[in-house]
């Protein structure tokens, strides 16, 4: 069966500093990958979406960076964060094609003092 | 632009009570609708509609869609406070696998 892991849980993160969140997918190839963010109380907005290695679609112009560079590895960073970056980071994958469901980590709660 | 709405932003409603969740949505080439219970961190899978009219069932939750009207409603019947939670909707946009999500309703159950 397929898994999904996300780390870390929390972090707690100075202004200023570089940020890494990494996802892995297990029992699955070339999955379509995202990742989200949500803001209390608010729905999911997506950030970067990834279709294969090295593939990156950006949604919305920001702080923060994603890299692919394993088939089933996906990494959200930043060089220096922004208090304006604190939230909940989601990451997320789906099988496209085969089946639109979308299947979640269970997120990194992210706070920037 | 694509987007996905949901109705009523927030619930709260007594065990025993039916509870009528509501999305509406506009996308280009309808392809699906989801749905998702979020309690405390991952959103989890509880619906695909694809077909109008056909309703998705298990247990004491029913979704079903109108692809007409543009909207699919979640029910909930002899709710539990196991129930509280936030209920996401979300469609994949035109001609891409990248989702949208409504804000959600957050559903709180009292005993």
């Amino acid at each position: 069966s397929q898994t999904i892991h996300q780390w870390p849980a929390t972090l707690v993160q100075p202004v200023g500093s570089p940020l890494s969140l990494e996802c892995t997918v297990e029992g699955t190839s070339n999955p379509n990958l995202y990742w989200y963010r949500q803001a209390a109380g608010r729905g999911l907005q997506l950030l970067f979406y990834s279709v294969g290695i090295g593939q990156i679609s950006s949604e919305v112009p920001q702080n923060l960076s994603a890299s692919r560079p394993q088939d089933r590895q996906f990494i959200l960073s930043s060089k220096k964060l922004l208090l304006s970056d604190s939230g909940f980071y989601l990451c997320a994958w789906g099988r496209g094609t085969v089946d639109e469901k979308l299947f979640f980590g269970s997120g990194t709660q992210l706070s920037v003092l | 632009e694509d987007k996905v709405v949901q109705s009523p932003l927030s619930l709260v409603v007594h065990e025993g009570d039916t509870v009528t969740l509501n999305c509406s949505y506009e996308v280009t080439n309808f392809r699906s609708l989801l749905w998702y219970k979020q309690e405390k961190k991952a959103p989890t899978f509880l619906f695909m509609l694809t077909s109008s009219g056909i309703e998705k069932k298990s247990g004491r939750l029913s979704s079903i869609l109108d692809k007409k009207e543009l909207f699919s409603i979640l029910n909930i019947t002899a709710t539990q406070t196991g129930d509280s939670a936030v209920y996401l909707c979300a469609v994949p946009t035109s001609g891409t696998y990248k989702y949208i999500f409504g804000t959600g309703t957050r559903l709180k159950v009292l005993a």
